[in-house]
């Protein structure tokens, strides 16, 4: 079992530019959970998708933006990049009977120039 | 905001349990204790969660006060791989989990 994936590891992008993260969940789940953590703090929350539809989201802008596949992958999109939104973007996945039990990928670096 | 409180930071000899601490005063009735714990640069990892009884797997043990106002993680004999940050969330079953700034344990040789 591979676990979560996620990629690329890394990327840097200028301001005003669009960038989109990609993330594959753990095997036998079907929820997918995106979390920005800034350096030195906790993850923050995004949104999560479950069943293609986004199920719940955070405090973030219309900026952010997201899909999930019928294979359950997903995908962030970030628009108009502010130098701001420079961090690690982590992916979670669950199964939906398993409440918070997320099993976390190890993330795309994301710097804003 | 998080619903949770602890310490900024605490040490523990290796071989030794570590213990640490997590006030969350305004549970409600519904809502579990989750501990997860994130090592540098790598993504957090679940370790545990309960709801009022106490529990313990193959990571930790956790204990939560018979008011459910506060619960310890126990890490009963620390290495140096148990070096990490350590977040402790209250949150219901909506798959929403809000992270704090956690405790950064270190554990010393």
């Amino acid at each position: 079992d591979a676990g979560v994936t996620q990629s690329p590891t890394h990327l840097i992008k200028t301001r005003g530019q669009q960038v989109t993260l990609r993330c594959s969940p753990k095997s036998g789940h079907d929820t997918v959970s995106w979390y920005q953590q800034a350096l030195g703090q906790g993850p923050q929350f995004i949104f999560q998708y479950y069943e293609e539809e986004e199920r719940q989201r955070g405090n973030f802008p219309d900026r952010f933006s997201g899909h999930q596949f019928p294979n359950y992958s997903s995908e962030l999109n970030v628009n108009a990049l502010l130098l701001g939104d420079s961090a690690l973007y982590l992916c979670a996945s669950s199964r939906t009977s398993s409440y918070n039990e997320q099993f976390f990928g190890p993330g795309t670096r994301l710097t804003v120039l | 905001d998080a619903k949770t409180t602890q310490p900024t930071s605490m040490d523990c000899a290796e071989g030794r349990a570590a213990n640490l601490p997590c006030n969350h005063s305004t549970i409600s009735g519904n809502e579990y204790v989750y501990w997860y714990r994130q090592i540098h640069s790598q993504g957090p990892q679940y370790i545990i969660h309960g709801l009022k009884n106490n529990e313990t797997n193959e990571m930790a043990s956790l204990i939560i006060t018979e008011d459910r106002k506060s619960s310890t993680l126990i890490l009963p004999h620390a290495t140096l791989r148990d070096t990490a940050v350590y977040y402790c969330i209250v949150g219901g079953a909506t798959n929403k989990l809000i992270f704090g700034t956690g405790t950064l344990l270190a554990v010393q040789p």
